[in-house]
């Protein structure tokens, strides 16, 4: 079965320091990693997406995320936080081998707050 | 905007009640998803469809039904419903693509409230 873990509720930066927000999978084979970020009386918007290739992946708005084998990681990082980033950040995997749909499996949700 | 359109936007009914909600996917997308979001279960995928057929099915009870008509736009049905039903549902589309690789891009939601 396919999981996902943030291991943090809230993460807590100032505006234009860098951040991360951390994020676990657990998959039979080779994962597909999703970030998604919901702001308040929102949908979930895409950010980014990781199938193969190339370790860091860079999405929207000046999000990227770094996909780490070894450590089944796949933790969402920005150079410089901005207030307008303040929001639930949710980390989703689709473990291609389980047959019968793509659905995905998300965590638990990360609230970032960035302060000025 | 994500092109996903869902209807309502709120809802309030009573326990026992059936309601049903509405979602219309991007354009040419054939695939549709449901998701729950409550504060104990968190974000749980329900089921899928895809042109038409079901696809696949995650924690959907069994007082829960869905379908994808022909036009692609998708209904959840939820009856005898339960204060526990409380949520905000989410539709997601997305085009399939080998492999799996697509993404889903979800609409606006549809919060319920089971009074």
């Amino acid at each position: 079965a396919q999981s996902v873990a943030q291991p943090e509720d809230q993460v807590n930066v100032a505006e234009g320091n860098p951040l991360t927000v951390k994020c676990t999978y657990s998959v039979s084979g080779n994962p597909y990693l999703f970030w998604y970020v919901q702001y308040p009386n929102r949908g979930l918007q895409f950010l980014l997406k990781y199938i193969t290739g190339d370790n860091l992946v860079k999405g929207s708005y000046g999000f990227e995320a770094e996909f780490n084998k070894s450590q089944t990681s796949f933790h969402l990082k920005k150079p410089s936080a901005l207030v307008s980033d303040s929001a639930l950040y949710f980390c989703a995997v689709r473990d291609p081998l389980t047959g019968g749909g793509n659905k995905l499996t998300f965590g638990t949700g990360t609230q970032l707050k960035v302060e000025l | 905007d994500s092109g996903v359109t869902q209807t309502p936007k709120h809802l309030i009914t009573a326990t026992g009640q059936r309601v049903t909600l509405r979602c219309s996917p991007r354009s040419g997308d054939l695939s549709v998803y449901w998701y729950q979001q409550s504060l104990d279960q968190g974000l749980q995928f329900l089921i899928q469809y895809y042109n038409g057929e079901e696809r696949a099915k995650g924690n959907i009870l069994e007082r829960f039904s869905a379908q994808q008509f022909p036009d692609l736009h998708s209904e959840l049905n939820l009856s005898s419903l339960e204060l526990g039903d409380s949520a905000l549902y989410f539709c997601a589309s997305s085009v399939v693509q080998r492999g799996g690789t697509d993404t889903q891009y979800f609409g606006p939601g549809t919060r319920l409230t089971v009074l």
